[in-house]
């Protein structure tokens, strides 16, 4: 079946404009999660969807980061007024019911460059 | 809080030899589980191996084993008969219960495997 799908591949934008990650779960899977990974380091966890909800935010570095789950399935982060620092490859991964258990399943990642 | 340290930024290995990559982890919370994932120069993440805390075996899957020690907090990966396409990050992750589901991510340690 289809793994987890993240759009753009690769996205390039100025200091200060606005920008839309959009990630597609596996279908069925309840949970979702957002990851910020910068070069020659591990992923950072951003923020955690059960369903529609955000269960946990935390990782959100400040108020320029938001992400929304309308109906439970996509999942879109949005980053206004972009800093050089954002730059990372923003990772979503999904699993089926997000017990401890689970594997979380990854997309390809999203690579985004701040000029 | 949740930490999870690997040591080894970078290590060769031969193929069909089998390699260990170190995980130390720090937490509080007395139920958890530990995963292993791949990175590839692809940039995705591959789910290689799960132990939960309360697992009395040490995971299995393939050639990847993971030496759970728990009285020491490590978690160490074990490859055995190495092969090219091993070449690769490998990132030691955890997920704490009271944390929430999310993994909290080591920094990585670089694989190459030489012919």
């Amino acid at each position: 079946g289809a793994g987890v799908s993240q759009t753009p591949s690769n996205k390039v934008t100025e200091k200060g404009k606005y920008v839309e990650l959009r990630c597609d779960p596996i279908s069925g899977h309840t949970a979702l999660y957002w990851y910020r990974q910068s070069l020659g380091q591990g992923p950072e966890f951003l923020i955690y969807f059960q369903g529609t909800g955000a269960a946990d935010d935390s990782g959100l570095p400040n108020d320029r980061f938001f992400a929304v789950r309308p109906e439970g399935s996509v999942s879109t982060l949005k980053i206004q007024r972009t800093e050089r620092g954002d730059s990372a490859v923003y990772l979503c991964a999904s699993s089926p019911l997000g017990v401890s258990r689970d594997e979380q399943f990854f997309g390809p990642g999203t690579r985004l460059t701040v000029l | 809080a949740q930490k999870i340290t690997q040591t080894q930024p970078g290590m060769f290995v031969q193929e069909k030899e089998a390699v260990t990559l170190d995980c130390t982890y720090d937490t509080s919370d007395q139920s958890y589980g530990l995963f292993w994932y791949k990175q590839p120069s692809s940039g995705e993440m591959i789910f290689l191996i799960y132990q939960g805390s309360y697992d009395e075996q040490n995971a299995t899957e393939g050639r990847y084993s993971l030496n759970f020690q728990k009285a020491r907090k490590s978690a160490n990966l074990v490859i055995s008969a190495s092969q090219l396409g091993d070449s690769a990050m490998y990132f030691c992750a955890m997920r704490a219960k009271a944390a929430g589901n999310k993994l909290t991510f080591g920094g990585g340690t670089r694989v190459l495997v030489k012919p």
